[in-house]
C-alpha cells in the first residue's frame, strides 16, 4: 500500500523567503509527527498532532515555523522569513496508535 | 532534558565481521525501538523492546533491552553489505510519550 508521502523532495529557497512543505500520511494513522534532520545527525522532534489537533509543539525552533493538520490527513509545516540554519532534511511520519513510525522520505531544504 | 546517546559514531567493518551498536538514556525508558536509514533515505522502524532484560532477535540481528531500562544494544552477526547505514535507536519523550527522541545514530559502512 501507499506509505507517507512528502514534497516538494527538495527545495532551495533565498534566505528571508517562506516555504511551505506537504505531508501525506497513511491512510488511517491519526498521529503525525514533524522531524528535522541535521546532515549526520538523529532526526529532531518538532512537532506531534492526534488527528487534527497539535497535542505537542514544544520541538518548533522558534515562531517562524508553524503547522497545521486541519482535517486530520494532510499536514503542512511552515517556515517563514527561512534561515540559513533551517536548511536541514524535515521528516514526515505517522503511526497507527503510537508504536512504530512510518516515515516518509523527507524535504531536503536549503537555504541559501 | 532527555538525552539519548549512542556510540560508536562510526563503524567499519569487513564483510563476514560481527558489529554492536550501544545506546545509553539518560532517564528510565518505557520502550526502546530502533531504526535503520540507508544512505539517502529515510528511518525505517526495525522493532521496539518493551521489557526489562528482553531480548529479541531477527535474523542476524539481535536487540537487548536493559535491566535498568536505561541502555539498549544491537548486534549484528557477520555482517552483509546490505546492513550498510545508519542505525538509531529512539525513546518516547518525557513530556510526551509518543514523540521520539533519538541518538546520534552509528552509521555503518560494509568492505566486501
Amino acid at each position: 500500500g501507499a506509505g507517507v508521502s512528502q514534497s516538494p523532495r527538495y527545495k532551495v529557497a533565498k534566505r528571508g523567503q517562506d516555504v511551505a512543505l506537504r505531508c501525506d500520511p497513511i491512510s488511517g494513522h491519526v498521529s503525525l509527527f514533524w522531524y528535522q534532520q541535521a546532515l549526520g545527525q538523529g532526526p529532531e522532534f518538532l512537532t506531534y498532532f492526534q488527528n487534527e489537533a497539535q497535542l505537542d509543539k514544544s520541538g518548533l525552533p522558534s515562531d517562524r515555523f508553524f503547522a497545521e493538520r486541519p482535517e486530520g490527513s494532510v499536514s503542512t509545516l511552515k517556515i517563514q522569513r527561512t534561515q540559513q540554519e533551517d536548511s536541514a532534511v524535515y521528516l514526515c511520519a505517522s503511526s497507527l496508535a503510537g508504536y512504530e513510525q512510518y516515515f516518509g522520505p523527507g524535504t531536503r531544504l536549503t537555504v541559501t | 532534558g532527555q538525552q539519548v546517546m549512542q556510540i560508536p559514531q562510526y563503524q567499519h567493518v569487513q564483510e563476514g565481521e560481527d558489529f554492536t551498536t550501544y545506546c545509553n538514556s539518560s532517564t528510565t525508558l518505557s520502550n526502546i525501538q530502533w531504526y535503520k536509514q540507508r544512505p539517502g533515505g529515510h528511518p525505517v522502524f526495525l522493532i521496539q523492546l518493551v521489557k526489562s532484560g528482553e531480548v529479541k532477535k531477527q535474523k542476524r540481528l539481535t536487540f537487548q533491552f536493559g535491566e535498568a531500562k536505561k541502555n539498549s544494544s544491537l548486534h549484528i552477526t557477520a555482517t552483509q553489505t546490505t546492513d550498510v547505514g545508519t542505525y538509531f535507536c529512539a525513546g518516547p519523550g518525557e513530556t510526551s510519550g509518543s514523540r521520539l527522541t533519538f541518538g546520534e545514530g552509528t552509521q555503518l559502512t560494509v568492505n566486501p
